[in-house]
């Protein structure tokens, strides 16, 4: 069975500052790796996936994710974050041929300060 | 991203009493939706998977005598929750995947809060 690892349950940042959210997986198969944002009573928006190719990925709002797999690691990061960049960050993966189930991390709570 | 919309955005139900939420795949016509539980500062934990046409696959403890999911269209996916409790208070949220194969993404509507009293 898969398994998702957010090592930093939260992480506090300044404005304009850069972040780095952890993520790592365990999976005896391929995996699809995903990172989803959550504002306060909100559902979750897809800010970036990898599916294949490009082990660098782009996402919206500025962020982008690298997929390492020798180190099964998909962190997230932003160069420079906005107050508005406060909100829950969870990473998940999916089984590559398999459904699309999606197994979640227990997120990380990005607060960015004046 | 493809739009998804619950109904209701909160509700409030006595102990002992049933309460349906909808879940509507507003921009594609899914085949497969999910059901998703969350407990206040906590990951999202998959309940089942909704197919239409067919039973839903629910997730191991997940009761499915309790939480009864119906997809009878392929818009439309509903859970009841049965004589709730208030252990059952918590955020429901669901979600649809495009039809066939390549996407692998979830659009997830904006939940439900339910709270038991």
């Amino acid at each position: 069975a898969q398994s998702v690892t957010q090592l930093d349950s939260q992480v506090p940042v300044f404005e304009e500052a850069p972040v780095e959210l952890r993520c790592n997986y365990s999976s005896s198969v391929s995996v699809y790796l995903f990172w989803y944002v959550q504002y306060p009573n909100q559902g979750l928006q897809l800010l970036l996936k990898y599916l294949s190719g490009s082990t660098l990925v782009k996402g919206i709002n500025g962020f982008e994710a690298e997929f390492n797999k020798s180190q099964t690691s998909f962190h997230l990061r932003k160069p420079s974050v906005h107050i508005s960049d406060t909100a829950e960050y969870f990473c998940a993966v999916s089984l590559q041929g398999g459904s699309e189930k999606l197994v979640f991390g227990k997120g990380t709570k990005l607060t960015v300060n004046p | 991203g493809a739009v998804v919309s619950q109904h209701p955005s909160w509700v409030i139900c006595k102990s002992g009493t049933s309460v349906k939420i909808e879940c509507r795949s507003l921009d594609f016509q899914a085949t497969t939706m999910f059901w998703y539980r969350q407990f206040p500062k906590q990951s999202l934990m998959l309940m089942a998977t909704s197919n239409e046409g067919s039973k839903a696959t629910y997730e191991q403890g997940v009761e499915k005598d309790k939480f009864l999911i119906n997809h009878a269209s392929l818009t439309l996916s509903t859970l009841t929750v049965t004589s709730a409790h208030p252990e059952d208070s918590s955020f429901y949220i669901c979600s649809d995947t495009p039809p066939g194969q390549g996407s692998y993404e979830q659009y997830f509507g904006p939940g439900t809060r339910l709270t038991v009293t």
